[in-house]
Formats: structure tokens, sequence, C-alpha cells
């Protein structure tokens, strides 16, 4: 089974500090995304990314940088965090140009409260 | 831009169908999908159906695909109390880099 383990369920982080949140998947997928989610606003992306060292930017990408020196790990920085980051996260993992549905492949999420 | 709508929320009785609805606006998309994300968990994929489909029939699952109006549905027949969850809504729109656009997740209440 395709397992995405996102390190920190849950984190608590006071308004300005860096925050990191670490993603680690294990099927050798080249395509990793951030999503944030709120509650009536569904899942929004952030940033993914297609390839080690690549990036893009998604819908709101605003606040927040990743880093991907590795396949299988895909990191989520905050530089500074902000209260309106408080959020739930996301992040997914798929191959990249397999036939078939395309489907993404979650982690459990991380709870981020700022205060 | 890309949209994709959904309702907020849905209760039903146990034994019921329940019918979760959606609207998409990217007409060139290839997949459209249904996730499932039970409390304190990621979404896992429940169904998919692709575009040249009118209909996926799965179990207890029905997917409809209205590609017109750009309109597609989720039934869940005899719906359990294990049904409770989020379901999302979700459009393909990019194939190769296999980014999606989510609804707003309709949260679906069983009650026994």
């Amino acid at each position: 089974d395709v397992k995405v383990t996102q390190s920190s369920r849950y984190l608590v982080k006071r308004t300005g500090e860096k925050v990191f949140l670490e993603c680690v998947q294990d099927m050798d997928h080249e395509n990793m995304f951030w999503y944030r989610q709120d509650p009536g606003l569904g899942l929004r992306l952030i940033y993914f990314s297609y390839d080690v060292k690549m990036k893009e930017k998604g819908d709101i990408p605003e606040g927040y940088s990743v880093s991907r020196e590795k396949k299988e790990r895909f990191s989520l920085i905050l530089e500074s965090a902000s209260t309106n980051q408080t959020s739930m996260y996301l992040c997914a993992s798929r191959p990249r140009g397999v036939p078939g549905t395309g489907e993404l492949f979650f982690g459990e999420g991380s709870r981020l409260t700022v205060l | 831009g890309e949209d994709v709508e959904q309702s907020l929320f849905l209760s039903v009785r146990e034994g019921d169908s329940s019918v979760i609805n959606c609207t998409y606006t990217d007409s060139s998309s290839t997949y459209l999908y249904w996730y499932k994300q039970e409390p304190g968990a990621g979404l896992q994929l429940l169904t998919y159906i692709f575009s040249n489909m009118d209909m996926k029939q799965d179990q207890r699952l029905t997917v409809l695909l209205n590609k017109k109006d750009k309109h597609l549905s989720l039934r869940i027949a005899d719906t359990q109390t294990g049904d409770s969850a989020i379901y999302f809504c979700a459009e393909s729109i990019s194939s190769n880099t296999g980014k999606l656009i989510f609804g707003q997740g309709t949260t679906l209440q069983v009650k026994p």
C-alpha cells in the first residue's frame, strides 16, 4: 500500500515562528502536493512539485515556501507564521504520467494552530 | 478559472439513500472523483468516473455525470452510520501533474 506520512499530526506555534511541515512517501512518486483544508472552503492547493528541486505555485502560495531535495520528501515552510495560517495541512502524492485515474494518495494531515 | 461547488451538509436516516451533488466548470476534465474523509483522517479515493461515461456503479455507490450541465452526483444506497464523513468532489485539470481542484466538501450525517 502507498503510504504518505506527515511527521506532525498536531502543532501549536506562536505568531512569527518559522514552521516546517514534513511529508514523506514510500512509493517513488514523482508528483507531490501540499493542500490546505478549511471548513467551507474545501482543499486549496498551496504548492506542488513534479520532480526533485522542481516546484510550482498552486492557488494560495502567499506566506508559504516548499523544499524538495529528495524524491520521497516534500516540506512545507511557513517563514513567519500568522494566525490566518491556522489550518489543517494535507500532503498528497501520485506517480507522473501513469495511465489511469490519477488518484492522489493523502497523508493523515497536520493540524497547525498559530497563537 | 476552475471551480467546483458542493452543498456543505446533508443529513439522512440510516437505511435511506444519500445523494451528494457537485457542479464543476472545466469541461476539459478527464476524470472526476469522489473522495471520502473520515474524522481525523486524510482523504481516500471513494470512486471516480471517466468523462466519456454517464454512469458508474460500484456496490452501494452510483455516480452520475451530466456533461452538458457539468453536474456530478454520488448516490449511496442503504446509507449506514459508517458512511458519516466529509465527501469531496474533485476534477482533474492536468493529467501530467495530477493537479486536482476540490469542492468545499459535503458533511454527511447519518442518524440511526
